[in-house]
């Protein structure tokens, strides 16, 4: 149980456009979902907290216009990279808090490679 | 503020012999602790996790971790490294009433030679 899946797995896109980048709970419900981002040979950055129905919670430095979340259902959240350039190239990993469990556990999906060129 | 430091980078160690990878945190009361391994381009994978009760937690691929409430800290342990545990091990902690978010360490890179 709690399995998490993010779609695409590898994504290339050309600077400026935007890509989409999809996280589902697969069995369960996930009322808070979050999203990472992870530079090589760094470690996980929590870019922004997104709860079921409302707006995304951003943390300090991370641009809300340019990395769009939505969070349309109980199982699926969206990351959105807008006018994406190179330097937005890494590997964004997200996660899900089962609305049934504890508030302190979340499960982590197997990430997405972005390759901006 | 609260923070998790893994003060090693990089580890190598003889296939075989023993492994301690070190996490501290700086936290007033208990936080929720957690250790994921990673492999190069791959997610990550929850190796064990402390919430309450016995401090010694034992978690999957044979690695264990004890909760130190006095030296703040959680460290995880295997007795003997196969060389298939060549990975990125990461503590992360969660601290309740701080934002509710998990915070992860730097990392280490644990290297097993044959």
């Amino acid at each position: 149980g709690a399995v998490v899946s993010q779609h695409p797995s590898r994504v290339i896109c050309k600077s400026g456009t935007s890509v989409k980048i999809e996280c589902r709970s697969l069995d369960f419900q996930a009322t808070t979902m979050f999203w990472y981002r992870q530079f090589p040979k760094q470690s996980l950055m929590l870019m922004a907290t997104s709860n079921e129905g409302s707006k995304a919670t951003y943390e300090q430095g991370v641009e809300k216009d340019k990395f769009l979340i939505n969070h349309a259902s109980l199982t699926l959240s969206t990351l959105t990279v807008t006018s994406a350039h190179p330097e937005d190239s890494s590997f964004y990993i997200c996660s899900a808090r089962d609305a049934s469990g504890v508030f302190y556990e979340q499960y982590f999906g197997p990430g997405t490679r972005l390759t901006v060129t | 503020a609260q923070s998790v430091t893994q003060p090693d980078i990089h580890i190598t160690v003889s296939e075989g012999a023993s492994l301690e990878l070190r996490c501290n945190y700086s936290y007033g009361a208990t936080p929720y602790l957690f250790w994921y391994v990673q492999s190069p381009g791959q997610g990550l994978q929850l190796l064990l996790k402390y919430f309450s009760g016995d401090t010694l937690v034992q978690g999957i691929k044979g690695f264990e971790a004890e909760f130190k409430r006095s030296q703040s800290s959680f460290n995880l342990r295997k007795p003997s490294v196969h060389w298939s545990d060549a990975a990125e091990y990461f503590c992360a902690v969660f601290f309740p009433g701080y934002g509710n978010k998990l915070v992860f360490g730097a990392g280490t890179i644990l290297r097993v030679k044959s």
